[in-house]
């Protein structure tokens, strides 16, 4: 079965420093890989995703993530937070032949300090 | 989000009753699927559908149904609610694994 692990469950940050979300996810074939962000009370909103080709993938809001096939990894990284930003960061892969379906990460909650 | 909502936004029910929650999609997406979202766990896939009468459990299946008898509409129904199944439930649309999915904005089940 699919697993996909984010790293860490809560990462503050103080405004306009870098930030890293970790995630990682199992899997020997190709798979297709996204980020999802969740504001307070509301639904998921996609990020960003990597299909193939270049492994450095930009999203909304000033994201990007960077996909690693040998550490199969795929890490989403902004170089300077905003408070609006404080959110739930799902990571979540789609593996072929699975009816396409996804598997989701528990979750990263950022908290962007003053 | 524009084309897919959720129906009711908030519902408080009694243990042991049945309760069905709505998804409406205007988008024509042939896949729906409902998640559960838990602290500490994520969303978990409960059911999805991958066309008119064609569904399929997930992950977290037990104490739950789905139907779906048009293209548009995707109800799941907790037969017998339990304290367990207080969650908040999301609807999905995709069209395509390429693209990723669209959520709904989730219903908040509370059951006492």
């Amino acid at each position: 079965a699919q697993s996909v692990t984010q790293l860490d469950s809560q990462v503050p940050v103080f405004e306009e420093a870098p930030v890293e979300l970790r995630c990682n996810y199992s899997s020997s074939v190709s798979v297709y890989l996204f980020w999802y962000v969740q504001y307070p009370n509301q639904g998921l909103q996609l990020l960003l995703k990597y299909l193939s080709g270049s492994t450095l993938v930009k999203g909304i809001n000033g994201f990007e993530a960077e996909f690693n096939k040998s550490q199969t990894s795929f890490h989403l990284r902004k170089p300077s937070v905003h408070i609006s930003d404080t959110a739930e960061y799902f990571c979540a892969v789609s593996p072929p032949n699975t009816g396409n379906q996804f598997y989701f990460g528990t979750g990263t909650s950022l908290t962007v300090i003053p | 989000d524009a084309g897919i909502t959720q129906s009711p936004r908030h519902k408080v029910t009694e243990t042991g009753t049945p309760v069905t929650l709505r998804c409406h999609q205007t988008e024509n997406h042939r896949y729906m699927y409902w998640y559960r979202q838990d602290p500490g766990h994520g969303l978990r896939l409960i059911h999805y559908s991958y066309g008119v009468k064609d569904t399929d459990k997930g992950e977290v299946s037990d104490g739950y149904s789905v139907s779906r008898s048009k293209t548009e509409d995707f109800l799941l129904t907790l037969e017998s609610a339990t304290s367990s199944q207080t969650s908040v439930y999301f609807c999905a649309i995709s069209e395509d694994s390429n693209y990723g999915y669209t959520f709904g904005s989730g219903t908040r089940l509370t059951v006492v």
